[in-house]
């Protein structure tokens, strides 16, 4: 059964902290893996890896892949309040599917 | 904003009662999704869409159907609502690439 976990679940840290969260996936057929940001409402869209070992970067957020180990990282540097938010990672199943992982709560204290 | 509209946004309805949910894009996306979302099992598919009239299930499909007579219009009705439906429900279209863009949901309270 396909499967994406994520650890930890939850995460409090101080504000200039650096976070690294987990997103490990048992898939039959690994396609592309992709992280979301969920703050009080819809999750909003961060990153899509493909390959393996090219980290991607958007400001104090970064990911990479390992397709041999079976895990990708997101790393948060430098973290702020608006950082707070759960931290999704999904991988479509297929053209039209995706399966999520359950999240990981980040709350980053002033 | 990837311009996706969901109505209701809240509801509350009793057991038994059919209920249907609204999802509406204006992007032309070909491909729409309903998820539910409830603490400890994060997101989750019930149905999805691939084109007018071309539908799939999900997940967690269960008590769950859906209607797409429309490109931009993709309905989710729940037959006989159980307190079990209670969650928070979210349309989203795909992208040009994987990404899916989300609406901003639709709380839903069955009593």
């Amino acid at each position: 059964e396909d499967k994406v976990v994520q650890s930890p679940l939850s995460l409090v840290v101080h504000e200039g902290d650096t976070v690294t969260l987990n997103c490990s996936y048992e898939v039959t057929n690994f396609r592309s893996l992709l992280w979301y940001k969920q703050e009080k409402k819809a999750p909003t869209f961060l990153f899509m890896l493909t390959s393996s070992g090219i980290e991607k970067k958007s400001g104090r957020l970064s990911s990479i892949l390992d397709k041999k180990e079976l895990f990708s990282i997101l790393n948060i540097t430098a973290t702020q309040t608006g950082d707070s938010a759960i931290y999704l990672c999904a991988w479509p199943l297929g053209t039209y599917k995706y399966i999520f992982g359950t999240g990981t709560r980040l709350k980053v204290l002033a | 904003d990837a311009g996706i509209t969901q109505s209701p946004r809240h509801k509350v309805t009793e057991t038994g009662t059919p209920v249907t949910l609204r999802c509406h894009q204006t992007e032309n996306h070909r491909y729409m999704y309903w998820y539910r979302q409830d603490p400890g099992h994060g997101l989750r598919l019930i149905h999805y869409s691939y084109g007018v009239k071309d539908t799939d299930k999900g997940e967690v499909s269960d008590g769950y159907s859906v209607s797409r007579s429309k490109t931009e219009d993709f309905l989710l009705t729940l037959e006989s609502a159980t307190s079990s439906q209670t969650s928070v429900y979210f349309c989203a279209i795909s992208g040009k690439a994987y990404e899916q863009y989300f609406g901003p949901g639709t709380r839903l309270t069955v009593t």
